[in-house]
C-alpha cells in the first residue's frame, strides 16, 4: 500500500461545476497536509495546506481533512479551464521529519 | 512565498559530461530539497538537506551528490551524465520556524537531455 494514494484520474468536470480530488495516507501519525496545482511541464505551486479536523477555505478552494478516516480532499468550486492540472496531495508523514510523501497527482481537465 | 532560483533551466547535454545543477534561495530557508520527475509521473525525492553541512539521501536511488556550504545554495552534481538522468529536476525550500506545516516551495525546475 502506498503511503499516499490519490483517485486516479484523469478527472473530467463541465466549467462551473465542483470539481473533487481525494488523497488517502497510511501514516495515522501525519500532521500536515498539502495540495499542490502543477501544470504541464511547469513546478508544483502550493494551494493550500490543513492540519485540523475539518474544512479549510481559500477562495474557491475548499480543503477537507478527516484524520479519523485518514483522508483529506480538495474541492474546487466553479471549476474554471484554468484550473486543469495535475493536483498533487502531499502528507508530511511523522516518521519522516520534515520531508513531504507525494501521491501521484489526479490530472484535472475543466471543459468549456 | 519564497523565490527560488534554478539554473539553467534547460540543459542538453552528452553522455559523459559533469553537470551541475544549481539552485539558491535569498530568503534564509534552512531546509532544501531535491526531487526527480518525469513528465506525467510522480515526483521522487533524490536528496535533502535541513543545513548547512547536512545533506542526506532521499526514498529514490541517485548517482547524483550534493553540498550544502551556504544556507542559500544547495548544488547537485551529477559527474557523468548518462541518458536515464535526463528528467525534470526540482529544488524546493523550506522557511524556518514552519512549525507543524514544513510547507515546501518549489522553485522553476531544470529540464535535463542527456543524449
Amino acid at each position: 500500500q502506498k503511503e499516499v494514494e490519490q483517485n486516479s484520474g484523469p478527472l473530467s468536470v463541465p466549467e462551473g461545476a465542483i470539481a473533487s480530488l481525494n488523497c488517502t495516507y497510511s501514516d495515522r501519525g501525519s500532521q500536515s497536509f498539502f495540495w499542490y496545482r502543477q501544470y504541464s511541464g511547469k513546478s508544483p505551486e502550493l494551494i493550500m495546506f490543513i492540519y485540523s479536523n475539518g474544512d479549510k477555505e481559500d477562495g474557491r478552494f475548499t480543503a477537507q481533512l478527516n484524520k479519523a478516516s485518514q483522508y483529506v480532499s480538495l474541492l474546487i468550486r466553479d471549476s474554471q479551464p484554468s484550473d486543469s492540472a495535475t493536483y498533487l496531495c502531499a502528507v508530511n508523514i511523522e516518521t519522516s521529519g520534515s520531508r513531504l510523501t507525494f501521491g501521484e497527482g489526479t490530472q484535472l481537465t475543466v471543459n468549456p | 512565498e519564497a523565490d527560488i532560483y534554478q539554473t539553467p533551466r534547460y540543459l542538453v547535454i552528452g553522455t559523459g559530461k559533469k553537470i551541475t545543477l544549481e539552485c539558491s534561495q535569498t530568503m534564509g530557508h534552512d531546509k532544501m530539497y531535491w526531487y526527480q520527475q518525469d513528465p506525467g509521473m510522480e515526483l521522487h525525492l533524490i536528496h535533502y538537506s535541513y543545513g548547512v553541512n547536512s545533506t542526506e539521501k532521499g526514498d529514490l536511488s541517485s548517482e547524483s551528490t550534493v553540498s550544502r556550504i551556504r544556507t542559500e545554495h544547495f548544488p547537485l552534481t551529477l559527474e557523468s551524465a548518462r541518458p536515464s538522468h535526463t528528467s525534470q529536476y526540482l529544488c524546493a525550500s523550506t522557511p524556518p520556524f514552519s512549525g507543524s506545516t514544513d510547507t515546501q516551495y518549489f522553485g522553476p525546475g531544470t529540464r535535463l537531455t542527456v543524449l
